[in-house]
């Protein structure tokens, strides 16, 4: 069985800001986890993904991510806020070595306010 | 070119009728997949299919049919559509199934109003 928690359904940060969007997962085996972005009326793309290799993932428009086996987290986070952040966020899990059934949170709206 | 496309972008239609929505990827991907997304947000898997085959079917109405005829696509088809089917259906693809870590690419939805 595997789920993530997302923590906070709204996140709303000042342009230049650290932005820092929480997930927390559960998985009865090792997992990769993702981020995914969503733009209004659009479908979900990839912004990175834990898949063992390095605890620190990087990802594109900046963001960047960390696996913490310990706390079962993959916060994500970005140095700074651009209005163009401004979307739906979820973080998804996989079990490893398992069929591709991903589970989603339910998402985090980032809001950045100018 | 479109990666993942669907047709129709919207639907509005009545209680009762029955209506299909098209994917199809051009990414030669060999895993196609169905989800709902509701108006929280909330994102679901429906079906996954493989080459053509079966491999996940969550617990979903039988009337939600999907349909593969190549495993460039995709269909899924609605009988006898209800409120609560209102909703983003999002169709997605990814390389591989087995091994857990491929990235999925998502369709850019469709938004089924039933009224």
């Amino acid at each position: 069985a595997q789920s993530v928690t997302q923590l906070g359904s709204h996140v709303s940060v000042s342009e230049g800001a650290l932005v820092l969007l929480r997930c927390n997962y559960s998985s009865s085996v090792p997992p990769y986890l993702f981020w995914y972005v969503q733009y209004p009326n659009q479908g979900l793309q990839l912004l990175l993904k834990y898949t063992s290799a390095a605890t620190l993932v990087k990802g594109i428009n900046g963001f960047e991510a960390e696996f913490k086996k310990s706390e079962t987290s993959f916060h994500l986070t970005k140095p700074s806020a651009h209005m163009s952040d401004a979307a739906e966020y979820f973080c998804a899990v996989s079990p490893q070595g398992g069929y591709q059934k991903v589970t989603f949170g339910t998402g985090t709206k980032l809001q950045v306010i100018p | 070119d479109t990666a993942v496309s669907q047709t129709p972008k919207y639907l509005v239609t009545q209680m009762g009728n029955d209506k299909s929505i098209k994917c199809e990827q051009n990414l030669g991907h060999d895993t196609m997949y169905w989800y709902k997304q509701d108006s929280k947000k909330f994102l679901k898997i429906m079906f996954s299919y493989n080459n053509k085959e079966l491999i996940i079917n969550e617990t979903v109405p039988n009337r939600f049919s999907p349909k593969s005829p190549d495993k460039a696509h995709l269909n899924l088809h609605i009988n006898s559509l209800e409120l609560g089917d209102s909703a983003v259906y999002f169709c997605a693809s990814s390389q591989d199934r087995t091994s857990g870590q491929e990235t999925q690419y998502f369709g850019p939805g469709t938004r089924l109003l039933v009224l």
